[in-house]
């Protein structure tokens, strides 16, 4: 079964970075595209982007100026930063597994983690 | 951008059938899958390209699509099933999930 765990600070400044990371158990990292979505309190979720384990990416355009997303495959992990941050985006953050049938798929999820922006 | 639509609540009595509708500009040229979402957990994929079930997810769970509205059926609702349910499609390259609806089984 595959298993994905967030992890990284919960309290972020404005202005700073957040940079999480998402920990893959049970499937190798060398296939199929990992993701990172986001819950803002009370509202719905919001795909965020894209990583293929050879390292490309694809981002939501909303978002592609402040974030980039890595993957390093001798940890089975991959990894989020996300720039210049607002208050807005404080929200549970989730890591997913990506898969294609005639369209993206998010078959499997981490539990979440809260970050939360404010000084 | 795109955008999706969703009811933001369904009511259902037990042992009923509820219907969660899901629209968008040219949905029926795309695929969609659904989400179970119970607050505090993980969201848990139910139906992928359009009418696919995972391995583990109930036969009550059944998905649809006509023109340009996707459907998640929840056939003989179970209280455990209430929760928030999201549609996702793909536009341009980008993910995009409708803004919920939150079943409630009285």
């Amino acid at each position: 079964q595959v298993q994905l765990q967030e992890s990284g600070p919960g309290l972020v400044k404005p202005s700073e970075t957040l940079s999480l990371t998402c920990t893959v158990s049970g499937d190798s990292i060398n296939s199929y595209y990992w993701s990172w979505i986001r819950q803002p309190p009370g509202k719905g979720l919001e795909w965020i982007g894209f990583i293929y384990y050879s390292g490309s990416t694809i981002f939501n355009p909303s978002l592609k100026s402040r974030v980039t997303i890595s993957v390093d495959r001798s940890k089975n992990q991959f990894s989020l930063k996300m720039s210049a941050v607002i208050a807005a985006d404080t929200a549970v953050y989730y890591c997913a597994r990506g898969r294609y049938s005639s369209g993206w798929y998010f078959d499997f999820w981490g539990r979440g983690t809260l970050v939360t922006v404010s000084s | 951008s795109y955008e999706l639509a969703q009811p933001p609540s369904v009511s259902v009595s037990p042992g009923q059938t509820a219907t969660l509708p899901c629209s968008g500009d040219r949905l029926g040229e795309k695929s969609a899958c659904w989400y179970q979402h119970n607050p505090g957990q993980s969201p848990v994929l139910v139906i992928y390209h359009d009418t696919k079930r995972p391995s583990g997810i109930p036969e009550r769970f059944s998905g649809s699509k006509s023109g340009n509205t996707a459907t998640l059926t929840i056939s003989g609702t179970q209280p455990m099933d209430e929760a928030d349910y999201y549609c996702q499609t793909w536009d341009s390259d980008t993910g995009v999930f409708g803004p919920g609806t939150k079943v409630t089984v009285l």
